[in-house]
């Protein structure tokens, strides 16, 4: 069975200090995808990021970055020098291929507050 | 490149009483699906389709749900009799999708169905 654990519901920080969300997935198979989609209060999930099971390197995007370890089961997220617009709920998902494409299964997400 | 619409935005119905959300997805997409959001959770697969025909139903309750898709574009989901649990903000997405890799899902803004 496929389970998306993000363990952190609420997270509360001040402006430009740096954040790490956490997430940790359960799989059998060894290929599939890892996402992080921010939903902003408007309700429409916003797509941040894929990764698949094959490519383990960090990846960075201005204020975002990504850390993938395979080892530990887990696909973190930190946002740097935090801002307002930041505030969102942040979900992991997990995709696994079957034959007609895969379905998103979705972490519990962690709502994520920036003060000024 | 328009995408995917849903409406209506809100709703609000007594228990029993029967309802209907429509979506029509980014032209091109041959896949659709349709998440449930229950509020604090993430979202849950209830049904995907591949052009006309559904790939996986198997989280969609289906003695009181159902979705078609005519002809491979839009898609309305019917919930007949409502019960209070199903309170949550149906979510529509679509993608390229098909075959035995992933394409990326693109989410509409959501109807969130209030069941009183």
């Amino acid at each position: 069975a496929q389970k998306v654990t993000q363990a952190q519901t609420e997270i509360s920080v001040v402006e430009k200090e740096d954040v790490t969300l956490d997430c940790v997935y359960e799989t059998r198979d060894t290929t599939y995808y890892l996402f992080w989609y921010k939903q902003p209060p408007s309700g429409e999930l916003v797509f941040l990021i894929r990764r698949n099971s094959f490519d383990e390197q960090n990846e960075i995007s201005g204020r975002y970055s990504w850390n993938f370890q395979k080892s530990t089961s887990s696909f973190n997220f930190t946002i740097t020098a935090s801002q307002v617009v930041d505030s969102a709920v942040y979900f992991c998902a997990l995709s696994v291929i079957y034959n007609q494409g895969g379905k998103l299964i979705f972490g519990q997400g962690t709502e994520l507050s920036v003060k000024p | 490149e328009a995408g995917v619409a849903q409406s209506p935005r809100y709703k609000i119905i007594e228990k029993r009483q029967s309802v209907a959300f429509w979506c029509n997805p980014i032209s091109g997409h041959a896949t659709l699906y349709w998440y449930q959001q229950i509020l604090g959770q993430g979202p849950k697969l209830l049904i995907q389709f591949q052009n006309n025909g559904v790939v996986d139903d198997s989280q969609l309750p289906k003695d009181r749900f159902s979705a078609e898709r005519l002809k491979g574009v839009d898609s309305t989901l019917k919930i007949q009799p409502a019960k209070l649990e199903d309170s949550a903000v149906y979510l529509c997405a679509s993608s390229t999708g098909g075959g035995a890799t992933y394409n990326e899902q693109f989410f509409g803004p959501g109807t969130r169905l209030t069941v009183l």
